[in-house]
């Protein structure tokens, strides 16, 4: 079973506006990190943020962690064409060197 | 470097065909992985590499098997392909070191008939 829920499971809006996207996890993580799919590619990193960490930011990325609620969101703001694609989270638990997914959101950008 | 390669890119079997996927890395790193990909979902662990010479169960190992050829060199291998196993396929890489992101391939699409 996957650890991970995401939240919606798809997500459209204009170009210019922000989106944000919602994980929750079932266990206690090392760390959580999100990828991003562009439709039939690999997964590409986008950030990574430990357990002992709030907030992260990355350009227009910003992901925010709560461990008490087992859960975590990624805002794209400024969205433009080319964030078209599917977003997941995967956690990393204490000791292990696996990844566990979600199932991903689904992210279109409108012009 | 190239990052982490796959072959085939496209496949195609017929239910009790057997084939090898492969994958390479060339970053020096230890840990490698085999994930699968079903329609509308996220990736689901097959078996992984700690690193040369090991090899470990994921989620969903039942009619797979693996090598870790090299330190380079993670191979998948289906047996008596099934339909269940139409899918896509990734292969990952990760460095030493507790915080790191994995390094995925492009994925090979696999069809069993």
């Amino acid at each position: 079973s996957q650890q991970g829920e995401e939240d919606p499971q798809a997500l459209s809006i204009q170009e210019g506006e922000n989106a944000t996207m919602n994980c929750s996890y079932k266990t206690s993580i090392n760390n959580l990190q999100w990828y991003r799919q562009n439709s039939g590619r690999g997964l590409v990193h986008l950030i990574l943020i430990r357990s002992n960490e709030r907030e992260k930011h990355s350009g227009r990325l910003r992901v925010t962690l709560d461990t008490s609620k087992k859960s975590s969101s990624l805002l794209i703001t400024a969205s433009r064409a080319a964030d078209t694609a599917s977003y997941f989270c995967a956690t990393v638990t204490s000791g292990a060197q696996k990844l566990v997914f979600g199932q991903g959101t689904r992210l279109t950008i409108n012009p | 470097n190239a990052g982490v390669t796959q072959t085939p890119k496209f496949q195609v079997l017929k239910t009790g065909q057997s084939m090898t996927l492969q994958c390479a890395q060339d970053m020096n790193h230890n840990s490698m992985y085999w994930y699968r990909q079903d329609p509308g979902m996220g990736l689901r662990l097959i078996y992984y590499s700690a690193s040369e010479g090991t090899t470990d169960k994921g989620e969903v190992p039942n009619g797979y098997n693996v090598s870790r050829l090299n330190k380079r060199e993670f191979s998948l291998r289906l047996e008596s392909a099934a339909p269940s196993q139409t899918s896509v396929y990734f292969c990952a890489s990760l460095p030493p070191g507790s915080y790191n992101e994995q390094f995925f391939g492009p994925g090979t699409r696999l069809t069993v008939l």
